[in-house]
């Protein structure tokens, strides 16, 4: 069992599309992380949340602590978006990822 | 926040050899993370490296197959040892920062 689920696995959508990437976890945490990982194989921290919502550019994720479960939404998609989006949840000083969601932007 | 240099950024190895991954951060950490992803997997983490105290190991990864140094506050290298084709993967290294995760730009390694 994977503390950290994530869906879907892989997503394909064209350019313009609003995008939403889910998230749920059965861990206790004090920290939920959203990362992405270009092709190259590098990592960089999208956003990170103990409640509520943030926004940075066209890029928005919220959590709800008391489900369990966040997201992440990409408005107006492009295909520079195309990456692979991984949830990371901390509990103390252990960190639990997802397996990511493959995101495909086409033109 | 930390930016971080990882070298090789990719390496072809030939089974039985042992390869050694570097990281340099720009500012002092206590800990830094290393971790494998392997192929459609997640990140695991293999061990937790603190300057001046040997690193603490994950279950399922030992110091003779992945032997870390941290010889300060800023560096940190794995190595590979005796590589089979089962440790093909990419190899990042990771710090902690007040609100992020900082990732070197990973190490993708092919044992042949």
């Amino acid at each position: 069992k994977n503390e950290v689920e994530q869906s879907p696995q892989n997503l394909t959508a064209q350019e313009g599309e609003f995008i939403t990437i889910n998230c749920s976890y059965s861990v206790g945490i004090s920290a939920l992380h959203w990362l992405q990982q270009h092709p190259g194989g590098g990592i960089v921290s999208l956003f990170m949340l103990s409640s509520g919502k943030k926004k940075h550019g066209r890029l928005i994720a919220t959590i709800n602590i008391q489900e369990k479960h966040s997201s992440l939404h990409i408005t107006a998609s492009h295909p520079r978006d195309s990456a692979v989006y991984i949830c990371a949840v901390r509990t103390g000083n252990q960190f639990y990822f997802g397996t990511g969601t493959s995101l495909t932007v086409i033109p | 926040s930390a930016v971080i240099s990882q070298k090789p950024s990719r390496d072809i190895c030939q089974r039985g050899t042992s390869l050694t991954i570097q990281c340099q951060v720009d500012s002092q950490v206590t800990m830094m993370f290393w971790y494998r992803q392997q192929p459609g997997q997640s990140l695991t983490l293999i061990a937790t490296a603190n300057q001046g105290s040997e690193a603490t190991y994950e279950s399922g990864f030992v110091i003779d197959k992945f032997p870390i140094s941290r010889p300060n506050l800023t560096f940190s290298t794995l190595t590979v040892s005796n590589m089979s084709p089962e440790d093909s993967s990419i190899y990042l290294c990771s710090v902690d920062g007040p609100g992020e995760l900082f990732f070197g730009e990973g190490s993708r390694l092919t044992v042949l």
